[in-house]
């Protein structure tokens, strides 16, 4: 039973497309978390959501929009996309925003053509 | 803003050698946390450090949370080929009223048999 569970693993679209990438997670935490790994490999934190509140809105396009429906899910969606958009989006969650460990996903790696 | 300086970059070494990576930073971390990224996946957490002069193991890892706080080294013993991959470090900081994660650059790990 996968406790960070992400779909799609791959997504490949055109430039100008909108698409969304899922998340959820069955380990009962409050926080979860999208961050967005480029092609060497950097890990930075996008967005971060506590008990269905926005915590952390990093410098993003606003083409980004989370939305967090409750706090076992945390879904992304990204409008007009643009090349660079192309990376390997991880879904996270911690027990709380100040504490505990962070379990990632899979990861969803968009590439737009 | 903040960076987490991982070092070295990579390494080639012979399998049963004992390898030492380490992560630096300007600024005081609460918690260090070490993760290794397999290709297609996403970061598994490997150890947690909560307290400044902490020693950990788990296995034939061990890591250590500086007194200053502001680094932290991971020891992988007698290395195995399926030692192979990414190793982050990642900061638990606390800037403009947020606690978040930032990660480090990244030790690709290669293990020659």
């Amino acid at each position: 039973d996968t406790a960070v569970s992400q779909t799609p693993k791959y997504l490949v679209t055109q430039m100008g497309n909108d698409k969304s990438i899922k998340c959820e997670q069955n380990l009962g935490h409050d926080t979860m978390y999208w961050y967005k790994q480029d092609s060497k490999k950097f890990l930075k934190i996008m967005f971060s959501y506590n008990n269905k509140e926005l915590i952390i809105n990093e410098t993003v396009p606003n083409r980004f929009s989370p939305k967090s429906p409750d706090k076992a899910h945390l879904n992304l969606h990204i409008n007009s996309l643009e090349l660079g958009d192309s990376a390997v989006y991880f879904c996270a969650s911690s027990q709380g925003p100040v504490t505990g460990e962070l379990f990632f996903g899979e990861g969803s790696r968009l590439t737009v053509l | 803003g903040q960076q987490l300086n991982q070092s070295p970059q990579s390494m080639f070494i012979q399998e049963g050698e004992d390898v030492s990576m380490n992560c630096t930073s300007s600024s005081i971390f609460n918690t260090w946390l070490w993760y290794k990224q397999d290709p297609g996946e996403g970061p598994v957490l490997l150890i947690a450090l909560y307290k400044a002069g902490e020693l950990t193991s788990n296995g034939r890892l061990t890591a250590q949370f500086g007194i200053t706080r502001k680094d932290s080294f991971l020891n992988i013993s007698a290395s195995i080929p399926s030692d192979v991959g990414i190793y982050f470090c990642a900061g638990l900081s606390f800037t403009s009223g947020t606690y978040k994660y930032i990660f480090g650059t990244g030790t690709r790990l290669k293990v020659l048999a």
